[in-house]
């Protein structure tokens, strides 16, 4: 049974638009989120995290919503770049600092020129 | 300032046979974790080693295996491996005691073949 989902393997955007990936989590227990982007042969780097006293986390270009009550978080990127080409994966887990991330399957994501 | 570094990068080997995989932390972290990330899914959490000791496990059989160095460096033993032990092995690392907001941070992994 997957706690995270992705349900959007691939998206495609246009460079300059926004760019909008969703997951859904079903452990209500979770109360720490991430989102980890990676490049082919290279490990996820840490992007942007949001914990669940807040609804919006913003950094740059990166902002991500969180909406409790439907266990849905989303990640925006405004403006989209080419270098924003990347596998995303979102990663949840309890509030507890040393507790193991369960991650979704992840989303490709394509910025066209 | 290094990340978290892995070794080797690849790695072919036969049914049956045993392998270690390797892991430096990012300096000042303690703490070390290892997934496992097969073709087309996200990485699933293996187990997670603090203080030379095994504190966490996933939902993975005894012929996986780890180490903790006093160097927090670690190791990854997989026995008796099997076709579907092919995948990316991934290696976070982390500082204990930073509290609940505190990051992984990964490396860039070992590409497992087992034929």
């Amino acid at each position: 049974d997957q706690q995270v989902k992705q349900n959007s393997p691939s998206l495609s955007v246009q460079e300059g638009r926004i760019s909008i990936l969703n997951c859904d989590y079903t452990n209500s227990m979770f109360d720490y989120f991430l989102w980890y982007k990676k490049y082919p042969a290279e490990g996820p780097t840490f992007l942007i995290s949001i914990s669940s006293i807040k609804d919006k986390n913003e950094d740059g270009r990166f902002t991500v919503f969180l909406n409790k009550s439907a266990k849905h978080l989303s990640l925006h990127i405004v403006p989209s770049q080419p270098g924003d080409s990347a596998v995303y994966f979102c990663a949840a887990r309890p509030n507890s600092g040393n507790t193991p991330l369960v991650f979704g399957k992840g989303t490709r994501l394509s910025v066209i020129a | 300032d290094a990340g978290v570094t892995q070794s080797p990068t690849h790695l072919i080997k036969t049914r049956g046979q045993q392998v270690t995989l390797r892991c430096s932390p990012k300096s000042g972290h303690d703490t070390v974790s290892w997934y496992q990330q097969a073709l087309g899914q996200g990485p699933q959490f293996i187990f997670q080693y603090y203080e030379e000791e095994e504190r966490q496990r996933g939902n993975f059989p005894d012929r996986f295996s780890g180490h903790q160095f006093p160097n927090y460096s670690s190791e990854l033993n997989v026995n008796a491996l099997l076709l579907g032990d092919s995948a990316l092995y991934l290696c976070a690392s982390l500082a204990s005691g930073t509290g609940w907001t505190d990051t992984q941070y990964f490396g860039p992994g070992t590409r497992l073949t087992v034929l």
